[in-house]
């Protein structure tokens, strides 16, 4: 079955970065796009951006380029999502999802509780 | 302020029918792009409800129904029952974001 299993809760401060990781297994890694969304607290779900895992393009939105690298590794079928320069707003739940044909997403990992504070 | 546009709040009694719409644009709904409504439940991730406008995930009842007509799109729920009661997203994709993914800002659904 397909499963996505995200790394556990960070607690950063301001300033700092942050590197979550998704391990996928139960299915072909390399032939699905990985994207992130995150969510606030008691706020809605916000897409961040998505990787290509065969081709490696990866496509920002546009509040996150220049802050956001999405990588992933084929050899542990792990996708990364690094978040830098970090900020109380960034605190939320960072979730990796199979992205599906037509932009849907299919499985969801549990999600990362990310929380900046200083 | 989300490029979809959902009620913040929809209720029912159990048994009822609800539904939840989605407004977009011509960039993304107008456009034809296809709609997706996930479900979160309290503390938990969101889960793929309904795909392609009106596509059922193996495992969601019938109860669910999704629509799309022109900019909106449309979530029905019949015969409500207590574990219902959740969050539900409604998402697209956008051409004028330059491909970005885009979600609605979400319903919360209570049984009464």
């Amino acid at each position: 079955q397909v499963q996505l299993v995200q790394s556990g809760a960070e607690i950063k401060k301001p300033g700092a970065s942050v590197r979550v990781s998704c391990k996928a297994s139960g299915y072909t890694f390399s032939t699905y796009v990985i994207s992130w969304v995150r969510q606030a607290p008691g706020q809605g779900l916000e897409w961040m951006g998505c990787i290509s895992v065969s081709h490696g393009y990866t496509k920002l939105a546009q509040k996150f380029q220049g802050r956001v690298t999405m990588t992933t590794e084929t050899s542990t079928d792990t996708a990364y999502m690094e978040l830098r320069s970090l900020t109380s707003g960034d605190t939320a739940i960072y979730y990796c999802a199979r992205e599906e044909i037509s932009a849907r997403f299919d499985y969801w990992g549990q999600g990362t509780l990310v929380t900046v504070s200083s | 302020q989300s490029v979809l546009t959902q009620p913040p709040s929809v209720s029912g009694a159990p048994g009822q029918r609800v539904t939840i719409s989605c407004t977009g644009s011509s960039s993304n709904i107008g456009a034809g792009y296809d709609v997706q409504w996930y479900q979160q439940l309290p503390e938990s991730a969101p889960k793929l409800l309904m795909y392609a406008n009106n596509k059922r995930p193996s495992g969601v009842p019938d109860r669910f129904s999704g629509s799309r007509s022109g900019t909106s799109a449309s979530l029905a729920i019949t015969g409500l029952q207590a574990e219902d009661e959740a969050d539900y997203y409604c998402q697209s994709y956008d051409s004028s974001l330059d491909g970005s993914r885009v979600f609605g800002g979400g319903t919360k659904l209570t049984v009464l």
